[in-house]
């Protein structure tokens, strides 16, 4: 069964970075593009941006730029998102998701909707000095 | 950027009741619109895509309508695992904006 498996709670300091692991079993990783999204306490949902586990291509949300890395690693299929400069308001749970393209008919016009499927159980990572 | 704006931020309502949850998009997304539901200390869960469809496994009184800018997530008799918050997500183009959610409360 597919699975995406998250690296443990973290706490940083500020002005440090983090690094989550996500880990991706069930499928074939280079098949499906993995998006982080995170979530801040009592907050809503924010994206962070999307990587292709198959050439490594990478876009991020304006507000990360700079600060967001992403990459994957295809022998162990796993993904990373590495965050720099961090500061208090990162405390937040990490979530990556996987994008499926599922098929949409209206009439006689077919879509394919990018849609997360499955999700990781989330990382905690705490900033505080 | 395409902003999501979700209302009302919560709602109180009763088991059996009629729920109603909007979103509009700041631009015109077409169908590439999903609902996601979230439970406390979960991950987010896919309800709807393509503002209609139900996805597999989610039970029928969810339903989803709209097109266009203005979307709209019914869940026809609330019961009580359906105390959450729900999140409308725009997949027409990146950044993947979310609407601030709803978070369904029992009254």
């Amino acid at each position: 069964q597919v699975q995406l498996v998250q690296s443990g709670a973290e706490v940083k300091k500020p002005g440090a970075s983090m690094k989550v692991s996500c880990k991706a079993s069930g499928y074939t990783f280079t098949n499906y593009y993995i998006h982080w999204v995170r979530q801040a306490p009592g907050q809503g949902l924010e994206w962070m941006g999307i990587i292709n586990p198959s050439g490594g291509s990478t876009s991020y949300a304006q507000k990360f730029q700079g600060r967001v890395t992403m990459t994957r690693d295809t022998s162990t299929s796993t993904v990373y998102m590495e965050l720099s400069s961090l500061r208090s308001e990162d405390t937040a749970v990490y979530y990556c998701a996987r994008e499926e393209s599922v098929g949409y008919c209206s009439g006689d016009i077919c879509y394919s909707v990018p849609v997360y499927d499955y999700w990781g159980q989330g990382t905690l990572v705490t900033v505080s000095s | 950027d395409i902003q999501m704006t979700q209302s009302p931020s919560s709602l109180s309502a009763s088991v059996g009741d009629r729920v109603t949850i909007t979103c509009r998009a700041s631009q015109s997304i077409s169908t590439y619109l999903n609902w996601y539901q979230q439970k406390p200390g979960k991950a987010p869960k896919l309800l709807i895509y393509a503002a209609s469809s139900l996805q597999s496994g989610v039970p029928s009184r969810f339903s989803g309508s709209g097109s266009g800018t203005d979307f709209t997530l019914t869940i026809s008799s609330l019961r009580p695992e359906d105390f959450a918050t729900y999140y409308c997500q725009q997949s027409y183009s990146t950044p993947r904006t979310f609407g601030g959610g709803t978070k369904v409360e029992i009254k």
